[in-house]
């Protein structure tokens, strides 16, 4: 069985710095996706940025950019320039292909922005 | 495009009665995720509805249930609710499988009493 592991349960970043949360995964497959998920207090859950496992080049949005290790089994999110709006639960996610919609969730981590 | 609904979006129930969620997903879309977040457990995959069809089905006992309509709207039911039913429930859309984004509703609060 697949399992997504955050290690981090709480981070805190000042604003404008950078920070990174991290995620381990464990899987047999070899051509699978993995996401980072942000669910802010609302609750209403948005996905941040999304890695297909064949691609070697680490996705990259806006502030927002992965350091995807297929190798080790590893991929974390960096926040750069962080902004008080970046305050929330963030989700590391994976599925693999052919599997339909099923994600697997990480624990997850609080992101907690400092002014 | 709106975005996925869900409702009601708060529900209190007592201990053995049954409850019915409702999940409009975004239109167009044919797949209907459900997934349980509790505080102890986390966010667990529920089931997968696709055209009508359980494509796939989490770890829960048999007292969850579910169902997509030919519209793809998508319920879930839960039979015979206990204390540990508490939760958030969220659905989530999508057009097609596995690389794609899922679209998130707000989540049905279940409280049992």
């Amino acid at each position: 069985a697949q399992t997504v592991t955050q290690s981090q349960p709480e981070m805190s970043v000042q604003e404008a710095e950078t920070v990174t949360l991290s995620c381990t995964y464990d899987t047999s497959e070899s051509d699978y996706y993995l996401f980072w998920y942000k669910q802010p207090p609302s609750r209403q859950m948005i996905l941040v940025i999304r890695q297909e496992a064949y691609k070697q080049q680490n996705a990259t949005e806006n502030r927002f950019s992965v350091n995807f290790q297929k190798a080790a089994k590893s991929f974390s999110l960096k926040i750069s320039d962080s902004q008080l709006g970046d305050a929330a639960m963030y989700f590391c996610a994976y599925n693999y292909n052919n599997a339909g919609n099923m994600l697997t969730f990480g624990g997850g981590t609080r992101l907690m922005v400092k002014p | 495009k709106a975005g996925v609904t869900q409702t009601p979006r708060y529900l209190i129930k007592t201990r053995g009665q049954q409850v019915t969620l409702s999940c409009s997903p975004i239109s167009g879309h044919r797949s209907v995720s459900w997934y349980q977040q509790t505080p102890g457990q986390g966010l667990q995959f529920l089931f997968e509805y696709f055209s009508e069809t359980q494509r796939n089905k989490g770890n829960f006992p048999g007292r969850f249930s579910g169902r997509q309509f030919s519209n793809s709207r998508s319920e879930m039911n839960v039979s015979t609710l206990e204390l540990g039913d508490s939760a958030l429930y969220l659905c989530a859309s999508s057009d097609l499988t596995g690389r794609d984004e899922q679209y998130f509703g707000p989540g049905t609060r279940l409280t049992v009493t």
